[in-house]
């Protein structure tokens, strides 16, 4: 099975920082990864397929590069409503794993 | 509008059953493959299992494999996950959620349902 490392785990910004997480891959899965972001109580929303392309409706200011096994998921200039849970997830094969997370919280 | 609406959760004893359903609206249930995810109280995702949109091919994480059972009724535009031999580590919230490509397994995509609560204790 592929393990997903993600860091940091929690991270602390001010709004308009630019914050950058990052996952790895223990083995190479091309650009078959998901970011999501999980505010609490509520289901993931996907972010970021195929590495780096931006979901449909989702600002601008999110983005993600990478592949092979490093990838980055980039907010250019956090704001408030970006507290939240990010994941990596791959799909490259089954089963699909996720990373354990990054808490989002504002300075 | 697509829509996932999960139910069947609650509180079970160690080693009982639970049917968790997913009613889909909003697309062409059979077109896409569906995936079941799940969180633990205070964790991580953990993907659990996932079926093909014919329900031709189903696929299971290690921890339930032998114990879930995947299926799904295109007639109803329904999922379902069959869950026996509960134990404690299955407590968590149970998303149901639409797949990124069409009928084939790839992964979840946008798509999820609220989720419902399992929990397994005595």
């Amino acid at each position: 099975d592929i393990q997903m490392t993600q860091s940091p785990s929690s991270l602390s910004a001010s709004v308009g920082d630019r914050v950058t997480i990052t996952c790895q891959a223990s083995q190479d899965i091309s650009n078959y990864l998901n970011w999501y972001q999980q505010k609490p109580g509520k289901a993931p929303k996907l972010l970021i397929y195929d590495a780096s392309n931006l979901e449909t409706g989702v600002p601008s200011r999110f983005s993600g590069s990478g592949s092979g096994t490093d990838f980055t998921f980039t907010i250019s200039s956090l704001q408030p409503e970006d507290i939240a849970t990010y994941y990596c997830q791959q799909y490259d094969n089954l089963p699909c794993s996720f990373g354990q997370g990054t808490k989002l919280e504002i300075k | 509008e697509v829509q996932l609406l999960e139910s069947g959760g609650g509180l079970v004893q160690p080693g009982g059953s639970l049917r968790l359903s997913c009613a889909a609206s909003g697309f062409t249930f059979s077109s896409y493959a569906m995936s079941w995810v799940r969180q633990a109280p205070g964790k991580g995702l953990e993907w659990v299992s996932a079926i093909s949109g014919s329900g031709g091919s189903t696929y299971y994480a290690d921890s339930v494999k032998g114990r879930f059972t995947i299926s799904r009724d295109n007639s109803k535009n329904t999922l379902y996950l069959q869950m026996n031999s509960l134990r404690a580590e299955d407590t968590a919230v149970y998303y149901c959620a639409k797949d990124l490509g069409g009928t084939t397994v790839v992964t979840p995509g946008m798509d999820w349902g609220q989720g419902t609560l399992v929990t397994v204790s005595s």
